[in-house]
């Protein structure tokens, strides 16, 4: 079975702060992708990256950045200098064919 | 093309009354889930479709959930008899197979709240 946690409900920060959000994950496939999620209160999910499990190289994609570390089944995500309309649920996600969500982390960017 | 829609976008019902819900995928998109999620809770995998073919359904979806795509096309979700606990938010998502198995990136519509009375 397959399993994503996301041990932090609520994060809170002032403009400008960088945040991290922690996913840990549990699965037995060798191969397996691993994603972020972002929900924003008008509640569309939208994609943000998407990381395959051959691939423990750590990339930044504008202000996002991204720390998979496969020892510890660990794929954690950084949003530098937040800005308010950052404000949103981040989920994380597990593949097969069908996506495990995370219980999700609400992110609340305070100007 | 506009996203993925679903109708209606909330939905108040009596417990014991059918509802009905509608998803629009990407149009080039072959494949559609349907997803539910409630509050405080990330969404959780309910069915999902390749063309018309239902190829898969969770435990969660009991006997009186039924999903359709005719035509694989629209798709749409049908609760019969509802009861309180299927208060959610329904989700549709669609995807355009990846050459690899579990690297699809859904795009999701805004979904369909449903609150049970």
């Amino acid at each position: 079975a397959q399993k994503v946690t996301q041990a932090q409900t609520e994060i809170s920060v002032v403009e400008k702060e960088d945040v991290t959000l922690d996913c840990v994950y549990e699965t037995r496939d060798t191969t397996y992708y691993l994603f972020w999620y972002k929900q924003p209160p008008s509640g569309e999910l939208v994609f943000l990256i998407r990381r395959n499990s051959f691939d423990e190289q750590n990339e930044i994609s504008g202000r996002y950045s991204w720390n998979f570390q496969k020892s510890t089944s660990s794929f954690n995500f950084t949003i530098t200098a937040s800005q308010v309309v950052d404000s949103a649920v981040y989920f994380c996600a597990l593949s097969g064919y069908k996506l495990s969500f995370g219980a999700g982390t609400t992110v609340t960017v305070r100007a | 093309d506009t996203g993925v829609s679903q109708d209606p976008r909330h939905k108040i019902t009596k417990r014991g009354q059918n509802v009905t819900f509608r998803c629009d995928p990407i149009s080039e998109h072959n494949r559609l889930y349907w997803y539910r999620q409630t509050l405080g809770q990330g969404p959780e995998f309910l069915t999902y479709f390749q063309n018309e073919a239902q190829l898969e359904k969770s435990r969660l979806l009991s006997d009186r959930f039924s999903a359709e795509r005719p035509k694989g096309s629209f798709s749409t979700l049908e609760i019969q008899r509802t009861e309180q606990g299927d208060s959610a938010m329904y989700l549709c998502a669609s995807s355009d197979p990846d050459s690899v198995s579990g690297a699809n990136v859904l795009t999701f519509g805004a979904g369909s709240r449903l609150t049970v009375l």
